[in-house]
């Protein structure tokens, strides 16, 4: 069965503190693999595309990158504005349905 | 270029009530998706349409849910006779046309059973 995992579940950084999130994915093939970004009562804000292993993606503070078997979402010295929940989706060969993890809530302390 | 439009924000139905959810893509977008999302926890799929076709309805649940995303006009999430476990956020997500392309999502509607 396809299946997404993301660690840690929430993550706490001072201000200006780096981090990185984990997605790890089991999928019967890969089409693609999303990042997106949640805020309290929002919809989820698309931020990356990846679509193979070795592929990077960066977007001011934010640096997307992807493996075989997961990716990893690296957080340089964030700010109290880059708390909220990052979601990870993958959509696998054969079908057009997004599979989401549970997501990282990420609370950064000024 | 206006974002995925979800309508209303917010719903309260007493239980037996219909519950009507409507989400317009945003334009050029073919493709629809509805997810349901419980309080600390992830987004789940229930359906994804493209105009007049339900491609995969896989995590909808049999009874009481429809969607529908007609040739014209938003697309339409429908729960018959709401119950208390039905409260949830339901958001609407889009995309083009073709391979792996993202999906985005609208506001959401939440939804109250009372």
């Amino acid at each position: 069965e396809d299946q997404v995992t993301q660690s840690p579940e929430a993550l706490r950084l001072q201000e200006g503190e780096s981090s990185s999130l984990n997605c790890s994915y089991t999928v019967s093939g890969l089409r693609g693999l999303f990042w997106y970004r949640q805020d309290p009562g929002k919809g989820p804000e698309f931020l990356f595309t990846l679509y193979s292993a070795g592929e990077e993606k960066e977007k001011e503070r934010l640096k997307a990158t992807l493996t075989k078997k997961e990716s990893f979402l690296h957080i340089t010295a964030p700010k109290p504005e880059d708390s909220a929940t990052y979601l990870c989706a993958v959509v696998t060969s054969g079908t057009y349905k997004y599979i989401f993890g549970t997501g990282t809530r990420l609370k950064v302390l000024a | 270029n206006a974002g995925v439009m979800q309508n209303p924000r917010h719903l309260v139905r007493r239980r037996g009530q219909e519950a009507r959810l409507r989400c317009s893509p945003m334009k050029g977008h073919s493709h629809v998706y509805w997810y349901r999302q419980l309080p600390e926890e992830g987004l789940k799929f229930m359906v994804y349409l493209q105009k007049e076709n339900i491609i995969d309805e896989s995590g909808m649940p049999k009874e009481r849910f429809s969607a529908e995303f007609p040739k014209e006009g938003p697309s339409i999430l429908r729960i018959q006779q709401v119950v208390r476990g039905d409260s949830a956020a339901y958001f609407c997500a889009s995309r083009l046309q073709g391979g792996s392309t993202e999906a985005f999502f609208g506001q959401g509607t939440r939804l109250t059973v009372v």
